[in-house]
């Protein structure tokens, strides 16, 4: 039983396409996470939704819109690709409880070309 | 600023042999402090947590970590290493939410 699980695992695209990744946790959590691990493995916030609503924003480009349909689900759509948005994305959830840890999925590694 | 500071970018040890990695934080209050790992091609997945309480902490795996307030640091430590272990090895730490603010990673290499 996979608690949160992303697909694509993999996604090569050309530059100017439109993407979407897309998750999902099954561990009844309310707050749900896009982090983005770059080509020297920073892990950095992009968003955080709680119950469907955004709660975090980190000064992403307008081309990254996070979708909550229900708080079980979290996708992540990028609007025109550039070679720079190139990075493993990672989605994660975490109960309402401030502090406590998320758990994470196993990563989409995107390869725009 | 608040901040996590993973001091070794690479560390490599001899199978069997101990480890331990270091990880700094800069936050004015008492932080919430996790270790997580990462092996190659997979997701992150918890060692262990501080919140509160006694400062030694057991993880899963063997691991352990000490929080010392007075040198701001929240060590990892494993009294001998397997070949398993090669890794990516995340400190992270939250303030006054949800939001996990990470190091920049230490990567672990295991001789045989």
């Amino acid at each position: 039983d996979t608690a949160v699980s992303q697909t694509p695992k993999y996604l090569v695209t050309q530059m100017g396409n439109d993407k979407s990744i897309k998750c999902e946790q099954n561990l009844g959590h309310d707050t749900m996470y896009w982090y983005k691990q770059d080509s020297k493995k920073f892990l950095k916030i992009m968003f955080s939704y709680n119950n469907k609503e955004l709660i975090i924003n980190e000064t992403v480009p307008n081309r990254f819109s996070p979708k909550s349909p229900d708080k079980a689900h979290l996708n992540l759509h990028i609007n025109s690709l550039e070679l720079g948005d190139s990075a493993v994305y990672f989605c994660a959830s975490s109960p309402l409880t401030a502090n406590t840890e998320a758990f994470f999925g196993q990563g989409t590694r995107l390869t725009v070309v | 600023a608040q901040s996590v500071t993973q001091p070794d970018i690479h560390i490599t040890v001899s199978e069997g042999a101990s480890l331990e990695l270091r990880c700094n934080y800069s936050y004015g209050a008492t932080p919430y402090l996790f270790w997580y790992v990462q092996s190659p091609g997979q997701g992150l997945q918890l060692l262990l947590k501080y919140f509160s309480g006694d400062t030694l902490v057991q993880g899963i795996k063997g691991f352990e970590a000490e929080f010392k307030r007075s040198q701001s640091s929240f060590n990892l430590r494993k009294p001998s290493v397997h070949w398993s272990d090669a890794a990516e090895y995340f400190c992270a730490f939250t303030g006054g939410g949800n939001k996990l603010t990470f190091g920049t990673g230490t990567q672990l290499k295991v001789e045989l």
